[in-house]
């Protein structure tokens, strides 16, 4: 199974800054996840990067927001930008999950927002 | 569209008693359903899958998981908790017709010593 690395693992930020969280994984893989969860909650989905192509945002979720980059086939970055309290709350990134395959899952970027 | 639901956000056993987490889906294509595991400052990992072989699954930790499609469930046990197993869990679904997964809202299991 994929092994994904995740960094920063943590980070506390000003208001009104932005942060680039970085995910890579050790294998080639088609498709990247980037979830938001909330304390205590389950995981939402921000959006699906594929390489080559533009990442496809789920609702409520828009790319000026959380741009996202996947140069090739092994790396992906989420940004937060322009962070505010609301933004508070754990950033996962996760890989695979084609056909009947399961995602895998970094441990996550905890970000707080002052 | 598939969906899970997961009953009981939080479930307390003694140590060394069974473990019944619940899951239910709801899915209009033959579904693959997981279960994952969450430990404090970490990521998901994967307990255990359903791919449409066995329907009893056995995964890591002692954890199994058995499908019944005539109750549209997936849940998860484990004969003899562990001070270990603690934790969050989710239950997710996904298809062959897609990519996505859909997890639940999550299950905190509490093992009392």
């Amino acid at each position: 199974s994929a092994v994904i690395s995740q960094k920063p693992s943590r980070d506390i930020c000003q208001r009104g800054t932005s942060l680039t969280i970085q995910c890579q994984v050790d294998s080639q893989v088609t498709m990247m996840f980037w979830y938001r969860q909330q304390p205590g909650q389950s995981l939402t989905l921000i959006a699906t990067a594929n390489q080559g192509s533009e990442a496809t945002y789920e609702s409520g979720f828009v790319i000026d927001k959380f741009p996202i980059s996947r140069p090739n086939l092994t790396f992906s970055t989420l940004t937060v930008s322009n962070m505010s309290p609301e933004d508070s709350s754990i950033y996962l990134c996760s890989a695979g999950g084609n056909s009947n395959q399961p995602q895998h899952f970094g441990d996550g970027t905890r970000l707080s927002i002052l | 569209a598939q969906s899970v639901t997961q009953l009981g956000s939080h479930v307390s056993v003694s140590e060394g008693a069974l473990v019944l987490l619940r899951c239910n889906y709801s899915s209009s294509v033959p579904p693959y359903l997981f279960w994952y595991v969450q430990y404090p400052n970490q990521g998901l990992q994967l307990l255990l899958k359903y791919t449409s072989a066995a329907t009893l699954v056995k995964g890591i930790n002692g954890f199994e998981a058995e499908f019944k499609k005539s109750e549209t469930s997936f849940h998860l046990t484990k004969p003899s908790a562990h001070m270990s197993d603690a934790a969050e869990y989710f239950c997710a679904v996904t298809t062959n017709t897609g990519n996505q997964f859909y997890f639940g809202t999550g299950t905190s299991l509490t093992v009392i010593p």
